[in-house]
């Protein structure tokens, strides 16, 4: 069965580094989404991407960050400048065309900034 | 806007009972779709199941069901037989209508089941 992928599973990085989490949507969809999870909390939006270009992004995404599709497979969101804050899971997910469709989650990228 | 509340933060029960995990939410929206996710302890989030606004009939799946009740705002979620492999955090969610159908997700509720 598809599957969203993200790699890398873990990552630590210095405040003020620059990180990029990548993603491989599953192949025939065509919105793509990054959600955060700060730990022990609730899952929150950050950003949908569509046609490649942002449909919509929450408060949270903020000039610091980024998202491309730079070429047909991959989904990318960059964190220019990494915050202790930004400390959380990250999931990436994509969803088929209709409304009806439902966003499957990638297995997340666990992001610590120390 | 649109909002999503699980008022129970965490649930123990032992295995073989059954459980109900409550969801309510808010939306301004004639059309929405509701869902619920599982997070087991390795993270990653499972879909369970989703339910557009127009479609109250409940659904069981194996001891899973659900029982959607616009009246009441609510799309409330029931094992039965319980098992510890169903211990994890459970996550309701909604999405408005049309567009780009961001999730709203409630804060879950941690859901352990006793041996």
């Amino acid at each position: 069965e598809p599957e969203v992928t993200q790699t890398p599973s873990h990552q630590v990085t210095q405040m003020g580094q620059e990180v990029i989490l990548r993603c491989v949507p599953i192949s025939n969809h065509l919105y793509f989404y990054w959600y955060r999870q700060i730990l022990g909390q609730k899952v929150e939006f950050l950003v949908s991407f569509y046609n490649n270009e942002i449909s919509e992004k929450s408060e949270i995404f903020d000039d610091q960050f980024s998202v491309e599709r730079p070429d047909g497979s991959n989904f990318t969101l960059k964190i220019r400048s990494t915050k202790l804050e930004d400390s959380a899971m990250y999931f990436c997910a994509s969803r088929h065309r209709d409304s009806q469709e439902t966003q499957y989650f990638g297995p997340g990228t666990r992001l610590l900034v120390l | 806007a649109q909002k999503v509340t699980q008022a129970q933060t965490e649930i123990s029960v032992v295995e073989k009972e059954d459980v109900t995990l409550d969801c309510v939410y808010e939306t301004r929206d004639t059309t929405y779709y509701l869902f619920w996710y599982k997070q087991p302890p390795s993270g990653e989030l499972v879909f369970l199941i989703r339910r557009n606004s127009f479609d109250e009939q409940n659904e069981i799946s194996g001891r899973y069901s659900w029982n959607f009740q616009k009246s009441t705002s609510s799309f409330n979620f029931t094992i039965t037989a319980s098992q510890v492999v169903d211990s994890a955090v459970y996550f309701c969610a909604l999405s408005e209508g049309f567009g780009n159908e961001k999730l709203t997700f409630g804060t879950g509720t941690r859901l352990t089941i006793i041996p």
